[in-house]
């Protein structure tokens, strides 16, 4: 069975470019999280997906991100334009819905602003 | 908002020895997930409980919900088992998805 599928895996750019992130969850899974993880405040719900429709974006730092579900099987987290402080680790977790069901996570994407 | 606190932030043990890191939280939970992160980076879930005990190999999760208290145990600790693990709260109510994390317990088990 493919795990959640992430890339780029690594990512490095210059402040003010734009950056995109991109997740395919587990086929079947219909719920999709993106995380940020920081050494500072650890791990944290950036926004949440549910049948391809944003339910809660209030983890979402200011204007500069944006994410996007076309489709059951495909996500994006851009972030435009980017700034030093965005940089840390993105991940992408998906799972069925339903109490109780655990969140299968992506191996992240480890993104430098420099 | 859930306050999820774990300790120690960091433990270091000899291989075979018996470990226990513990996550408290701070109001009602709809479930309490323990979840690995080995150095690569990858997170795995681990258990996922709202009472009593599961155990999974060499691991067990146990839960007090009056306490608001939840542990986790390595039987026989093995390098392998180095990582990072973090407890996880969901909050009960309709947002049962959304979970508050703790900052991790750093473990380090030695051969």
């Amino acid at each position: 069975d493919a795990g959640v599928i992430q890339s780029p895996r690594h990512e490095v750019t210059e402040m003010g470019q734009e950056v995109t992130l991109r997740c395919k969850p587990i086929s079947g899974h219909n719920s999709l999280f993106w995380y940020r993880q920081t050494m500072m405040r650890g791990l944290e719900l950036l926004i949440y997906f549910n049948n391809n429709v944003p339910i809660d974006d209030s983890g979402m730092p200011e204007d500069r991100f944006s994410a996007k579900m076309p489709n059951a099987s495909f996500s994006t987290l851009k972030i435009q334009p980017s700034e030093p402080r965005d940089s840390a680790v993105y991940f992408c977790a998906s799972s069925s819905t339903g109490f109780g069901q655990p969140q299968h996570f992506g191996d992240g994407t480890r993104l430098s602003i420099l | 908002k859930n306050e999820v606190e774990q300790s120690p932030q960091n433990l270091t043990a000899q291989e075979g020895e018996f470990i226990t890191i513990n996550c408290s939280y701070s109001v009602g939970i709809s479930a309490l997930h323990w979840l690995q992160q080995h150095p690569g980076g990858g997170i795995v879930s681990l258990f996922m409980l709202s009472s009593g005990k599961k155990k999974h190999g060499r691991l067990i999760a146990t839960i007090n919900i009056q306490e608001k208290h939840s542990s986790l145990h390595i039987t026989a600790s093995h390098p392998r088992d180095s990582a990072v693990y973090i407890c996880a709260v969901g909050n009960s109510g309709g947002s049962n998805y959304k979970l508050t994390f703790g900052k991790g317990t750093l473990l380090t088990v030695n051969p």
